[in-house]
């Protein structure tokens, strides 16, 4: 089954505590990216990957750190998490071969920072 | 810069009624792709479609259809015979050349309710 899992899926921290939010895609995607979702601002794109070693910023990079090491793999690191990144967060991956194109969507993930 | 407006905020309407989500987009790109998500109540965020700007040909997907105009840079969604199950927040979103969400830029989300 065609699946990308985000993991913690609700977070509570602190101000300045660093986290990681993982997120893991099962389809061979090239593509993956990193989404933050607020209330009246719809989905912004804070990072994205091309592939392995291959990332860029999105709109909104401030604050956020992403590595790909692995094709699977692409986490969303916060270094030093402040209240203004609280917020929901989705990972997504796609896939665009031949005419074909397919994206899937995480769960999301839902970080407080107090 | 690349920009996406969905008007309508809201839209509620009777259990088979018709109903048109309209957006709007801005792009210096000629080559650009729209997409359409949606939202259920749930929260989990669903693709729909992918539309390349060289297509203008309307899609169909059973209920689900989607008129793309390059003249008025809309690509609106209408959903046919609508259901409850339709309740949603639907997204329309623009990326550039590549088209594969490697930077895209979403609008702010239309709420529709279907009423029973």
């Amino acid at each position: 089954e065609a699946q990308v899992t985000q993991n913690p899926r609700y977070l509570i921290t602190v101000t300045g505590k660093k986290l990681t939010v993982t997120c893991s895609q099962n389809m061979n995607h090239e593509y993956m990216s990193w989404y933050r979702q607020d209330p009246g601002l719809g989905l912004r794109q804070i990072y994205y990957s091309m592939n392995v070693e291959v990332t860029d910023k999105g709109d909104v990079p401030e604050g956020y750190k992403v590595s790909r090491k692995e094709k699977r793999n692409f986490p969303l690191i916060l270094e030093s998490p402040s209240p203004n990144q609280t917020s929901l967060y989705f990972c997504a991956s796609s896939l665009f071969a031949g005419g074909r194109y397919e994206q899937y969507f995480g769960p999301g993930t839902r970080l407080t920072v107090t | 810069a690349q920009k996406v407006t969905q008007a309508q905020t809201e839209i509620s309407v009777v259990e088979k009624e018709d109903v048109t989500l309209d957006c709007v987009y801005e792009t210096r790109d000629t080559t650009y792709y729209l997409f359409w998500y949606k939202q259920p109540p749930s929260g989990e965020l669903v693709f729909l479609i992918r539309r390349n700007s060289f297509d203008e040909q309307n899609e169909i997907s059973g209920r689900y259809s989607w008129n793309f105009q390059k003249s008025t840079s809309s690509f609106n969604f209408t959903i046919t015979a609508s259901q409850v199950v339709d309740s949603a927040v639907y997204f329309c979103a623009l990326s550039e050349a590549y088209g594969s969400a490697r930077q895209l830029t979403f609008g702010s989300g239309t709420q529709l309710t279907v009423l029973p």
